[in-house]
């Protein structure tokens, strides 16, 4: 079976800081991993993913992403947060046949000024 | 351009009575599911299809389902509803082994 765990519920950063999201998965399979983000009241949109290609995945408004097989985790990064990136977010696994994901349980980014 | 919709966005209902929740995508994909969440469990998978009459049980299916008579929609039913499936119900849908996209959500209260 497949999991995710990430770390932190809750994020705090000051616009401009570094923005450090954790995510470790579990999986009997070569995984493929996910991040999406949820701004209030919508649905959840992708970031980025990773499906066995590169290990350092680029994805939309400046966040990246690096898989790290042998810490099993998928940590997701921004160099400089701004004010419109608070939202919560989403780490997510995927064994690829069927494309059934598994959620984590999500870490709300709240951003300073 | 292609979406995905979800009918209602708010539904109020009673318990023990019968609800259904529409999602309807015009992407043409052949994967289709239907997620709840709820605040510390993130997104929970409750039923799947991956094309016409076509579907499977997630990881919270009790007492719910769902069925696929054509490509483009995967309504979900309560057969009962009860006070415990009050939450927000996202579905989804994807090409294989793609990225899945999400509708708007429908936040369902059971009193």
């Amino acid at each position: 079976a497949q999991s995710v765990t990430q770390l932190g519920s809750h994020v705090s950063v000051s616009e401009g800081a570094l923005v450090l999201l954790r995510c470790n998965y579990s999986s009997s399979v070569p995984p493929y991993l996910f991040w999406y983000v949820q701004y209030p009241n919508q649905g959840l949109q992708l970031l980025l993913k990773y499906t066995s290609a590169a290990t350092l995945v680029k994805g939309i408004n400046g966040f990246e992403a690096e898989f790290k097989k042998s810490e099993t985790s998928f940590h997701l990064t921004k160099p400089s947060a701004h004010m419109s990136d608070a939202a919560e977010y989403f780490c997510a696994v995927s064994d690829g046949y069927g494309n059934k994901l598994v959620f984590g349980a999500g870490t709300i980014l709240r951003v300073k000024s | 351009d292609a979406e995905i919709t979800q009918s209602p966005r708010h539904k109020i209902t009673e318990t023990g009575r019968q609800v259904t929740l529409a999602c309807h995508q015009t992407w043409n994909h052949n994967n289709m599911f239907w997620y709840r969440q709820d605040l510390g469990h993130g997104l929970r998978l409750i039923h799947y299809s991956y094309g016409v009459q076509d579907t499977n049980k997630g990881e919270v299916s009790d007492g719910y389902s769902v069925s696929r008579s054509n490509t483009e929609d995967l309504p979900l039913t309560l057969e009962s509803a009860a006070s415990s499936q009050t939450s927000v119900y996202f579905c989804a849908s994807s090409e294989y082994v793609d990225t899945q996209y999400f509708g708007p959500g429908t936040r369902l209260t059971v009193l």
